[in-house]
């Protein structure tokens, strides 16, 4: 399987704990992005790396979230403290350095529930 | 920032009907303008796409068109089969490594 790919696919955990969620772009994506996806909308966008270069955040992205992509290739996405307003899907996407256009490939997401 | 606005919500349409999907949106720097089906339990797929410099683009049963002077862009399928029902996005992007912006989505039913 070639696509991008996220893990775990499901993570249920009790308000104040900590989670991570892994996302594994497309191989040779340069561009990582991160959407969070609540329930009846569309994905927002949440922050985004070129390589291992975190370009941009979001203001929906507070100081509990935190994203990383050391290596260039993998990337975490870190939520401490949970809040049950935090529960939503978690959608990972790359893009090609070779494209002219934004085309996006998202992950399968990781839906998140907080108790 | 850009604002995408999508309607309707929800569609029902006959099986071998046509359903179209209606977007706008605010910004217009928006050069770049990819549709999604989303299937419960999975993420967004791409399904088509439109740059700024093209008014149609067809591919098979699907086609977008783009009017970038009233900012509107739509989604037609044509002779609709049942795997057609999913949740459709349509979204804008400005520059080619920027975010997607989102609309809120389209719930198309594909009735027998």
């Amino acid at each position: 399987d070639t696509g991008v790919s996220q893990d775990p696919r499901h993570k249920i955990t009790k308000r104040g704990q900590n989670v991570t969620f892994r996302c594994d772009p497309i191989s040779e994506h340069n561009r990582l992005y991160w959407y969070r996806q609540t329930l009846g909308q569309g994905p927002e966008f949440l922050t985004y790396f070129q390589n291992e270069a975190q370009l941009e955040k979001s203001r929906l992205l507070s100081d509990r979230f935190s994203a990383e992509r050391p290596k260039g290739s993998f990337s975490t996405l870190e939520i401490q403290r949970t809040e049950q307003g935090d529960s939503a899907m978690y959608l990972c996407a790359s893009s090609s350095p070779g494209q002219n256009y934004n085309e996006q490939f998202f992950g399968p997401g990781t839906r998140l529930t907080v108790l | 920032g850009e604002n995408v606005e999508q309607h309707p919500s929800t569609l029902s349409v006959q099986e071998g009907d046509s359903a179209v999907i209606k977007c706008t949106y605010s910004d217009s720097a928006s050069n770049y303008f990819p549709w999604y089906k989303q299937e419960l339990g999975k993420g967004p797929q791409l399904i088509i796409d439109i740059r700024s410099n093209v008014g149609e683009k067809k591919d098979q049963r699907i086609a977008v068109t783009l009017n970038k002077t009233a900012k509107h862009f739509s989604l037609h399928i044509t002779e609709t089969q049942p795997e057609d029902s999913a949740v459709y996005f349509c979204a804008a992007s400005i520059a080619r490594d920027d975010k997607i912006i989102f609309g809120k989505g389209t719930r198309l039913h594909i009735l027998p």
